[in-house]
């Protein structure tokens, strides 16, 4: 089955910053990679998501970029604020039969002002 | 609350306990999921409901029962859990099962087991 692997498990950066989280999968036929955030005591909400079939997404100041022959895609999040300080999860989806989401362990991103 | 409700939020029982985990989505998605959030570990996907129909279980103990009586509950049954199955227990919704559908959580169960 997928395997995700992210790393790092922890990063801290200053305030304007940029960041920068990766993540590899191990099933080719894997067709959809979401992001996460989960903020402390909260749910986590989707904040991008990008495709197979495109190469790079981006939404003001996050990115993700994605290199299928390599099998890995990376966050981006550019001038960071003290209010991106959360867990951050990649997550890879199963084509075919099951289509479950596998995550990655997550990163805890501090930023410090 | 809108979205995708839990109740209760927090659970504290002992090893011979029954209970239920409980959770509701107003976004009339049709498929509806159980994760399990341990400390340092990824995200665990326990059960996939799809239009009522239960269509994973990914190697899930038996104490662990789910149920889906419509597209917008999904109960966990609980029996004889151990201390080990502490965690955060995390619903999500999606319009349905199909690849590349955007999962709404709800704001999860923090179980504990003494």
């Amino acid at each position: 089955g997928e395997n995700v692997e992210q790393h790092p498990s922890t990063l801290s950066v200053q305030e304007g910053d940029s960041a920068v989280i990766k993540c590899t999968y191990s099933d080719s036929a894997s067709n959809y990679f979401p992001w996460y955030k989960q903020e402390l005591g909260k749910r986590p909400q989707l904040i991008i998501d990008i495709r197979s079939n495109v190469g790079e997404k981006k939404d003001q100041r996050i990115a993700v970029t994605l290199n299928k022959t390599a099998k890995h895609f990376s966050l981006h999040i550019t001038e960071t604020q003290p209010e991106d300080s959360a867990v951050y999860f990649c997550a890879a989806i199963t084509q075919g039969g099951s289509e479950k989401l596998v995550f990655g362990k997550g990163t805890k991103l501090t930023v410090n002002p | 609350e809108t979205g995708v409700t839990q109740t209760p939020r927090h659970l504290v029982m002992g090893m011979t306990n029954k209970k239920s985990l409980k959770c509701e989505q107003h976004l009339g998605h049709n498929a509806m999921y159980w994760y399990k959030q341990s400390a340092k570990k990824p995200l665990e996907l326990m059960f996939v409901y799809n239009f009522k129909e239960q269509t994973e279980n990914n190697s899930v103990p038996s104490r662990f029962s789910p149920e889906c009586p419509n597209s917008s509950h999904l109960f966990l049954h609980l029996h004889t859990l151990q201390p080990e199955d502490s965690a955060l227990y995390l619903c999500a919704s999606s319009q349905d099962r199909a690849s590349g559908r955007e999962q709404f959580f709800g704001p999860g169960t923090r179980l504990t087991v003494l």
